[in-house]
């Protein structure tokens, strides 16, 4: 098993490009989510989705869109990259009151 | 407010000196709280899950344990290998119960 998987590992945009990122999982879980991890802050949620077919915005969603194309894969949207959005980026995926499974993470550069 | 409060924010420890670190929680009805750990570069692995106070978890040379306010970290004889960050998070009931909320950490170096 896999676990969580997240592509691309390293990127860096200009201000005002667009990239998606990918995330995937095979432990059949139902949740999924997106954080973002930044020094000092801990990390902070940006979507989740609690079940196939449904999202929902954390706690810093603007900026950000997010699509669940199935149970396995979970993907997430910048439309127009900002400075702001520089940040490692995590993907997690868990059942309900369960522990959560992290990836590797992205670290993303906007300049 | 849902808050989690991690202390201290760094640890120096030498190799063998035991330690705690401690996750102080407000939520409105705890469903689970969770430790993790981070190594530099990596995603936060999962350590132990607690849902009721009075519970501990043991693995290893770490003890977790549970109270009505906060949790504990006990680091007993450290190792080199178990510098990294931990955190804590807490997963709340009633609405938003998927939601999880993190600590910031707690960065732990232990020197040979």
């Amino acid at each position: 098993n896999a676990g969580v998987t997240q592509t691309p590992k390293f990127q860096v945009l200009k201000t005002g490009q667009s990239m998606t990122l990918q995330c995937a999982q095979d432990m059949n879980h139902n949740s999924m989510y997106w954080y973002r991890q930044d020094p000092g802050m801990g990390l902070r949620l940006i979507y989740y989705s609690a079940s196939e077919g449904t999202t929902d915005k954390g706690e810093v969603p603007n900026g950000y869109n997010v699509s669940r194309l199935n149970k396995r894969e979970f993907s997430l949207r910048l439309e127009s990259a900002a400075p702001s959005q520089t940040s490692v980026y995590f993907c997690a995926s868990s059942d309900l009151g369960h522990e959560q499974y992290f990836g590797p993470g992205t670290r993303l550069t906007v300049t | 407010e849902d808050q989690v409060t991690q202390s201290p924010e760094a640890l120096r420890l030498q190799e063998g000196e035991s330690s705690s670190l401690n996750c102080s929680y407000t939520v409105s009805g705890l469903r689970g709280l969770f430790w993790y750990r981070q190594d530099p570069g990596k995603g936060p692995e999962f350590l132990f899950t607690l849902y009721s106070a009075g519970e501990e978890k043991e693995k290893e040379r770490l003890k977790a344990t549970l109270t009505k306010k906060e949790s504990f970290l006990h680091i007993t004889a450290p190792k080199p290998e178990d510098s990294a960050t931990y955190l804590c998070a807490v997963q709340a009931r009633g609405s938003g119960t998927y939601k999880y909320i993190f600590g910031t950490g707690t960065r732990l170096k232990v020197l040979a």
